[in-house]
């Protein structure tokens, strides 16, 4: 199974201020096909999990531009610019390159100071 | 309008089972494969399974931690998804969420509210 491993597992931060989630795999997410099956998902209160991210970089429909992924390979990284309020909530990275089983980071707990 | 609608969730005793649902509407629900992730309560995001369509012969896929206590199916004419839980376990207490992949390749870009399996004597 790939292990996805999460840092930090929580962050308080200030609005207006950036935060930054790492996520790391146990083996390449990039396919054959060219595409690297990363993905970044937030879960507000209460709400199932909504996708932020596809594919690294790529904002899913909606997402705030304040939103940033990166990274390639086993190392990835989700960017808030500036923080709001409306932001809190787990943040979980995703690898769907090898199933079964899909795995999921431990999760990222971000919470307003 | 996508809509995914999760139902069945109960309070059962370890060694029974339970069969959950899932109703979708607003997409082409023949064409889609369906997944299950659950959580448990204050705990993270773990893939079950998930079952392909009938152009992709109907194959299903499980985690380790259930496989040979779950099955995953399907009912197009009705535009239902279903996981049968099978001699439960206090560690499957959980919400379970079906999910989808309509827009994007692998991954799940809409999610039902879940339901909720609660196992205990």
């Amino acid at each position: 199974d790939i292990v996805m491993t999460q840092t930090p597992l929580s962050l308080s931060v200030t609005p207006g201020q950036p935060a930054s989630i790492s996520c790391k795999s146990s083996q390449s997410l990039l396919h054959s096909d060219g595409k690297t099956y990363l993905f970044w998902y937030l879960q507000k209160p209460g709400q199932p999990p909504q996708l932020l991210m596809y594919e690294v970089s790529n904002r899913f429909s909606g997402v705030p531009d304040r939103f940033s992924g990166s990274g390639s390979g086993t190392d990835f990284t989700l960017k808030i610019s500036r923080v709001e309020a409306e932001d809190v909530g787990v943040y979980y990275c995703m690898q769907s390159i090898q199933l079964p089983p899909i795995t999921f980071g431990q999760g990222t707990r971000l919470e307003i100071k | 309008e996508v809509q995914l609608v999760e139902s069945g969730g109960d309070l059962v005793q370890p060694g029974g089972s339970l069969k959950l649902s899932c109703a979708a509407s607003g997409f082409t629900f023949s064409d889609s494969a369906m997944h299950w992730v659950r959580q448990a309560s204050g705990k993270g995001l773990e893939w079950v399974g998930r079952i392909r369509s009938k152009a992709n012969s109907y194959t299903t896929a499980y985690a380790a931690s259930v496989k040979g206590r779950v099955t995953i199916s399907r009912d197009d004419s009705k535009s239902m998804a279903y996981i049968q839980l099978n001699s439960l376990k206090t560690e499957d207490t959980a919400k379970y969420y079906c999910t989808t992949s309509l827009r994007l390749q692998r991954s799940f870009d809409y999610w039902g509210q879940g339901t909720l399996v609660t196992v205990s004597s």
